[in-house]
């Protein structure tokens, strides 16, 4: 069974402070790695892709590969009350083709003024 | 604008009612994606197609059908197989190439069972 796990939350974290979000996948052969958001009654949108060990930076927004722990972060630097929303990690599905993603349930964050 | 428009927004479908769900891009992406979301679970995949007159089933594809007849449209179908329809939709579209591309999706279909 593919599956992709996160903490659902919520995770609350006052404004101004570090969110960091957690997320672990199960089939060694995905290559490819997505954060979303998305806002209640919303669509995802996205946030971060990365593909390679080591860390990507855009922004506040930093995302982590660890492929041999199979682990996948995402951090958010000086969190704002907009941030406030679910966060959906996704990794590619090998065996659909590779192009079909797996999404976990997400997880809740919530800032706090 | 480039972007991926689904209609309508609020669905409401009857007993024994087929119903179809619109998707279109302008992105001129090769694959498109329809997903099931329900309250507090992640996405998960219905149908996928990466070419005209070619799709695949996802994982819950069962009371669903599919067409691709044009590039930029991908209309999902639901079925009165479908025991459980009550969900959010969401249709995504991609480039196609070395696997590693990203989705991106359009606003989603809330289905209701009257």
């Amino acid at each position: 069974q593919k599956e992709v796990e996160q903490n659902s939350g919520p995770l609350s974290v006052p404004e101004g402070a570090i969110a960091s979000l957690n997320c672990t996948y199960s089939d060694r052969g995905s290559q490819s790695f997505f954060w979303y958001r998305q806002y209640s009654g919303k669509s995802p949108e996205l946030i971060m892709s990365i593909y390679s060990n080591g860390d990507k930076e855009d922004g506040r927004f930093t995302a982590q590969l660890n492929k041999a722990s199979q682990y996948v972060s995402l951090l958010i630097r000086d969190s704002q009350p907009s941030d406030s929303a679910t966060y959906l990690c996704a990794v590619n599905d090998p065996s659909n083709s590779g192009y079909a993603l797996n999404f976990g349930k997400g997880t809740s964050l919530l800032v706090t003024p | 604008d480039g972007g991926i428009t689904q209609s309508p927004k609020y669905l409401f479908r009857k007993e024994g009612q087929n119903v179809t769900l619109s998707c279109e891009q302008n992105l001129n992406h090769d694959a498109m994606y329809w997903y099931r979301q329900d309250p507090g679970q992640g996405l998960r995949l219905i149908y996928y197609s990466q070419i005209v007159n070619d799709f695949q089933k996802g994982d819950i594809a069962e009371g669903y059908s599919v067409s691709r007849e044009k590039k930029e449209s991908f209309p999902l179908t639901v079925t009165s197989a479908q025991k459980n329809p009550t969900a959010f939709y969401l249709c995504a579209s991609s480039t196609l190439g070395t696997g590693l591309e990203t989705q991106y999706f359009g606003p989603g279909t809330r289905l209701l069972v009257l």
